[in-house]
């Protein structure tokens, strides 16, 4: 159990245009996801905290006008990013908390590659 | 079968003691392999990659295993401030990264 997936897993678009993202928990619920960017050197910064039926949280510095998060059910939150620029090519990586009464674990997708030519 | 498997812990150690971890995967095609840390509902961090070889990072050991298909990290004199969970992440050729759920480790004083 408790597997997080994330769709498309690579995608490459043109300058300008927008891109969505999908994370899903398949077999659990999920009221917390949050939203990485992965840099060079594997090194992870937390983009946003998406709460479900709730206007997501934004880390400083990003745009959230730029990157859009929808947390819509208890299993997809969606991630677009908007007039997308080279830049902004990335791996982006989400992840579900499940939370117990002992422990809250956190569960990775395995990532989307963004190439914006 | 999950295709990163780690021991969700916790583990509760003792301050000073040596703490080892190992995460298993299930695909033979992976490709690179690495340790995270993440503390509670923050960022993981990079931790250390994992060479065939293996490799030693001050109190960190990180080994591989190819042939049995498991990684393991050990933690000699752990402190305090080791208490966090740690994350086995696989890296596929088509680079996808596989997480596995991480092991919560707990030093005591």
């Amino acid at each position: 159990g408790a597997v997080v997936s994330q769709h498309p897993s690579w995608v490459i678009c043109k300058s300008g245009t927008s891109v969505k993202i999908e994370c899903r928990s398949l077999d659990f619920q999920a009221t917390t996801m949050f939203w990485y960017r992965q840099f060079p050197k594997q090194s992870l910064m937390l983009m946003a905290t998406s709460n479900e039926g709730s206007k997501a949280t934004y880390e400083q510095g990003v745009e959230k006008d730029k990157f859009l998060i929808n947390h819509a059910s208890l299993t997809l939150s969606t991630l677009t990013v908007t007039s997308a620029h080279p830049e902004d090519s990335s791996f982006y990586i989400c992840s579900a908390e499940l939370g117990t009464s002992y422990t809250d674990t956190q569960y990775f997708g395995p990532g989307t590659r963004l190439t914006v030519l | 079968r999950k295709e990163v498997e780690q021991d969700p812990g916790p583990f509760n150690v003792p301050e000073g003691a040596t703490v080892a971890f190992n995460c298993t995967y299930s695909n033979s095609a992976s490709q690179s392999f690495f340790w995270y840390r993440q503390d509670c509902r923050k960022e993981p961090k990079l931790l250390m990659s994992v060479y065939s070889s293996g490799n030693e990072d001050g109190r960190f050991t990180a080994q591989l295993n190819r042939a049995s298909q498991y990684i393991s990290l050990l933690i000699r004199d752990s402190k305090l401030s080791d208490s966090a969970t740690y994350l086995c992440v696989v890296l596929y050729s088509n680079y996808q990264l596989i997480w596995g759920a991480g092991t919560k480790l707990i030093i005591k004083p």
